[in-house]
């Protein structure tokens, strides 16, 4: 199985703030690297979809890149909505795997 | 647009079956364009996917869980169901059904949208 480190764990920012989250596989995925959003009690949300292409409706502060096995989600300009947990994805080959998650907390 | 919705018991006694429904409304399930995934969530931590289906394909399950797993489709329900033998306590966790979308450019890009909202089930006797 491939597996998706993710870092860091947990995290906290202010509205405004520009953050960035990472994530490794353990092997080479080209660009098949999917970024969700999930907020309480929610299904995950995908906001990114092949490593850097913006899914339609999400706010153009979500931006993804990266390719191989390192990865990074960018969120400029902290919304009060976008305080949550963020899972990274590979769809490269199954068993398609997720990130243990980055909490993104209210400082 | 397409919505999903998960629906089954939300206790399960250890050793038995886990038997889930998910109702498809918005088009049908039978499409070419649509494969269909069972995704389980266990509590704090992050999802794990069970299973794939496409309509006149066999399904394809998660090595981990492969013995213990069957997916299936009700085409005059537009439902597809999951069903899992033998639960342990590791098996509680929400379970959510959704349509894993492979674009059709042909760059292989697939993801996980839209989800159902999710059915909690515990196993505990």
């Amino acid at each position: 199985d491939i597996q998706m480190t993710q870092s860091p764990s947990s995290l906290s920012a202010s509205v405004g703030d520009r953050v960035t989250i990472t994530c490794r596989a353990s092997q080479s995925i080209s660009s098949y690297l999917n970024w969700y959003q999930q907020k309480p009690g929610k299904a995950p949300k995908v906001l990114i979809y092949a490593a850097s292409s913006l899914q339609s409706g999400v706010p153009s502060r979500f931006s993804g890149s990266g390719s191989g096995t390192d990865f990074t989600l960018t969120i400029s300009g902290l919304q009060p909505g976008d305080f949550a947990t963020y899972y990274c994805q590979q769809s490269d080959s199954p068993p398609y795997t997720f990130g243990q998650g980055t909490r993104l907390e209210i400082k | 647009q397409l919505q999903l919705q998960e629906s089954g018991p939300g206790l399960v006694r250890p050793s038995e079956t886990l038997s889930l429904t998910c109702t498809v409304s918005g088009d049908s399930i039978t499409s070419t364009n649509y494969y269909w995934v069972w995704i389980r969530q266990p509590p704090g931590k992050g999802p794990e996917w069970i299973g794939s289906i496409h309509y006149g394909g066999s399904p394809y399950y998660n090595p981990s869980l492969k013995s213990r797993v069957t997916i299936s489709m009700d085409t005059s329900e537009n439902q597809f169901s999951l069903k899992l033998d033998s639960v342990t306590a590791a098996d509680t966790a929400v379970y959510y059904c959704a349509l894993w979308y492979v674009a059709v450019t042909g760059t292989g890009d697939n993801w996980f949208d839209p989800w159902g909202q999710g059915t909690l089930v515990t196993v505990s006797s």
